[in-house]
């Protein structure tokens, strides 16, 4: 079974700073789907940045950035230019293949706090 | 277009009873999954369900159920509350099942059980 791992529960970031979240996963697959999530205080799940793991190039989204090592089955997500709307539980999730079983595997969250 | 909905919002039950959620998906959108979210467990998986057929089901236990109607929106139902179902419920809809899709989150249904 698929596993996701995010390491840090917390982390905080001087508004306008850059801040990188860790994420780990576990599979025997090949061929998947990797998404961070972000959950605001008001709970709606809304997705930050997708990426396809046969695609090398690393996934970019105005001021969120991932670096996706296969190999290492990592993925970090890099937020630029911190701003205070981006306080949230940041999620990372791993998809099976296109028109396989549709669950999201989530990680257990990291809460990122931004400091003005 | 109208996000994803869910009906109600919050709900406080006792435990032995039983409740209904409702989600209504993005119009046109034909695949709902519904996921538990807790302090503990995180996130999980309960199911997806596609053009009324449910496709995937999560390691959770027969008190959890489903359907999805022919309009796609879809209900899930927990008999037997157990304080442990206490939890934010939450219903995702996408376009149909390819994996690359993403998948659009309603607001959730806080269920409380006393």
């Amino acid at each position: 079974a698929q596993t996701v791992t995010q390491s840090q529960p917390e982390m905080s970031v001087q508004e306008a700073e850059t801040v990188t979240l860790s994420c780990t996963y576990d599979t025997s697959e090949s061929d998947y789907y990797l998404f961070w999530y972000k959950q605001p205080p008001s709970r709606q799940m809304i997705l930050v940045i997708r990426q396809e793991a046969y695609k090398q190039q690393n996934a970019t989204e105005n001021r969120f950035s991932v670096n996706f090592q296969k190999a290492a089955k990592s993925f970090s997500l890099k937020i630029s230019d911190s701003q205070l709307g981006d306080a949230a539980m940041y999620f990372c999730a791993y998809r099976t293949p296109r028109w396989g079983a549709q669950k999201l595997v989530f990680g257990q969250g990291t809460r990122l706090t931004i400091n003005p | 277009k109208a996000g994803v909905t869910q009906t109600p919002r919050y709900l406080i039950k006792t435990r032995g009873q039983q409740v209904t959620l409702s989600c209504s998906p993005i119009s046109g959108h034909r695949s709902v999954s519904w996921y538990q979210q807790t302090p503990g467990q995180g996130l999980q998986f309960l199911f997806e369900y596609f053009s009324e057929t449910q496709r995937n089901k999560g390691n959770f236990p027969g008190r959890f159920s489903g359907r999805q109607f022919s309009n796609s929106r879809s209900e899930m139902n927990v008999s037997t509350l157990e304080l442990g179902d206490s939890a934010l419920y939450l219903c995702a809809s996408s376009p149909d099942r390819d994996s690359y899709n993403e998948q659009f989150f309603g607001p959730g249904t806080r269920l409380t059980v006393l």
